[in-house]
């Protein structure tokens, strides 16, 4: 049972370019989250989806990034116009059902943005 | 959003040693979820907590949701050196539904 899958794992822009970001969930799982972390910090929440709904994105910046997850095919994760301070790690997670009801959140190894 | 305290920040052991860290909220939690994190690697689920008072083992770690709900205990026994890492605590509020806070980490070094 293969675990959440991110790619590409390393990924270098120039700022201005734009960065796609793919995970796909554990199977049988239809619920995604995508976190930010920065280096020597915890994960910062962005925002939770299901399949071809956004749930919550509280913790997504108004401007520039957005996220799908698809009926069909991967959650992406889309950052337009990139500039040096989005250079973090980005982690999808993925569950079951919604978190609410006692579940847990599983990690991918996450995506490395650096921007130059 | 939510701050999540986790302590201590680091930590520096004997192999062999125990090791106790935590992690508070300002608000009452209805989960709690510990994670080890190595470098360049997502975090790894260790235990899952869901009622106040709980006390759940998964192998030498042992942790518990604390009583108020506002905390939470990560015991690791008998520490070996693949203990190193960085250990995060994730806490979900029971009145928002959908996030799960995380704390900064407690970074954990076993001297052989």
């Amino acid at each position: 049972n293969a675990g959440v899958m991110q790619n590409p794992r390393h990924l270098v822009r120039r700022r201005g370019q734009e960065a796609r970001l793919r995970c796909s969930p554990m199977k049988g799982h239809s619920h995604v989250y995508w976190y930010r972390q920065l280096p020597e910090e915890g994960l910062k929440f962005m925002v939770y989806l299901q399949k071809e709904n956004i749930i919550d994105e509280s913790g997504m910046p108004k401007e520039r990034f957005s996220a799908e997850f698809p009926k069909e095919g991967p959650s992406i994760l889309r950052i337009q116009q990139v500039v040096r301070g989005d250079s973090a790690a980005y982690f999808c997670a993925s569950s079951p059902r919604q978190v609410a009801t006692n579940e847990k959140l599983f990690f991918g190894s996450g995506t490395q943005l650096s921007v130059l | 959003g939510q701050q999540l305290n986790q302590s201590p920040q680091s930590m520096f052991i004997q192999e062999g040693e125990d090791v106790s860290m935590n992690c508070t909220s300002s608000s009452i939690f209805n989960t709690w979820l510990w994670y080890k994190q190595d470098p360049g690697e997502g975090p790894v689920l260790l235990i899952a907590l869901y009622k106040a008072g709980e006390l759940t083992s998964n192998g030498r770690l042992t942790a518990q949701f604390g009583i108020t709900r506002k905390d939470s205990f990560l015991n690791i026994s008998a520490s070996i050196p693949s203990d190193v890492g960085i250990y995060f605590c994730a806490g979900q509020p029971y009145n928002t539904g959908n996030q799960f806070y995380f704390g900064t980490g407690t970074s954990l070094t076993v001297i052989p």
